[in-house]
């Protein structure tokens, strides 16, 4: 079955960088790109762009663009969101889902990033 | 500000039937762009619900359906139970922002 598992929860301090994980497994990574989503406390959902698993080809939302790096290691199956310059806004949980254009038909457990000093 | 408009919030008494309405623009809704719905209990993983306005993936029951018309679409949920008590998004993609965007999210409470 499809499972997408991402990394634990992580504390950091304002102006640091975090780097989440997203583990795939139950299908061939590099057949299917994989879109990752923020939700701030409260809120709604959040698109933040995509990562072709297959070329490494990326897209990010506008406003995210300045801040955001994605990768992937495909032979681990692994793919990464790295968001820079955090600031106490970024509180969040993040997810990964398997993108299946055009909708998202499974997602990771989400990994909530705390900043703060 | 979402770009797509969903109540903040619904409820129903078990067995009774809900609706939660999704109203976009002619930017996504209204061009064309298929309209996709998710549960969300908080802190799990979001769950595929219908795409492409109507459809259901293998293993959601039929009780959940999906409809669109003009720049709005609607998730019918029917016979409620007390395990629909989620949070319930809409999601298409927008031509102006090139990319996609959700509603606000509707909390569904039954009673």
């Amino acid at each position: 079955q499809v499972q997408l598992v991402q990394s634990g929860a992580e504390v950091k301090k304002p102006g640091a960088s975090v780097k989440v994980s997203c583990k795939a497994s139950g299908y061939t990574f590099t057949s299917h790109s994989i879109q990752w989503v923020r939700q701030a406390p409260g809120q709604s959902l959040e698109w933040m762009g995509w990562i072709n698993a297959g070329n490494g080809n990326t897209k990010y939302s506008q406003r995210f663009q300045d801040r955001v790096t994605f990768t992937m290691d495909t032979s681990a199956s692994t793919a990464y969101m790295e968001l820079s310059s955090l600031r106490s806004e970024d509180t969040a949980v993040f997810y990964c889902a398997r993108d299946q254009w055009p909708h998202f038909d499974f997602w990771g457990q989400g990994t909530l990033v705390t900043v703060s000093s | 500000q979402s770009v797509l408009t969903q109540p903040p919030a619904v409820s129903g008494a078990p067995g009774q039937r809900v609706t939660i309405s999704c109203t976009g623009s002619s930017s996504n809704i209204g061009v064309g762009h298929g309209v996709h719905w998710y549960q969300h209990l908080p802190g799990t993983a979001p769950k595929l619900l219908i795409f492409a306005n109507s459809n259901r993936p293998s293993g959601v029951p039929d009780r959940f359906s999906g409809s669109k018309s003009g720049t709005s679409a609607s998730l019918a949920i029917t016979g409620l139970q007390a395990e629909d008590e989620a949070d319930y998004y809409c999601q298409s993609y927008d031509n102006n922002l090139s990319g996609w965007v959700f509603g606000g999210g509707t909390k569904l409470t039954v009673l």
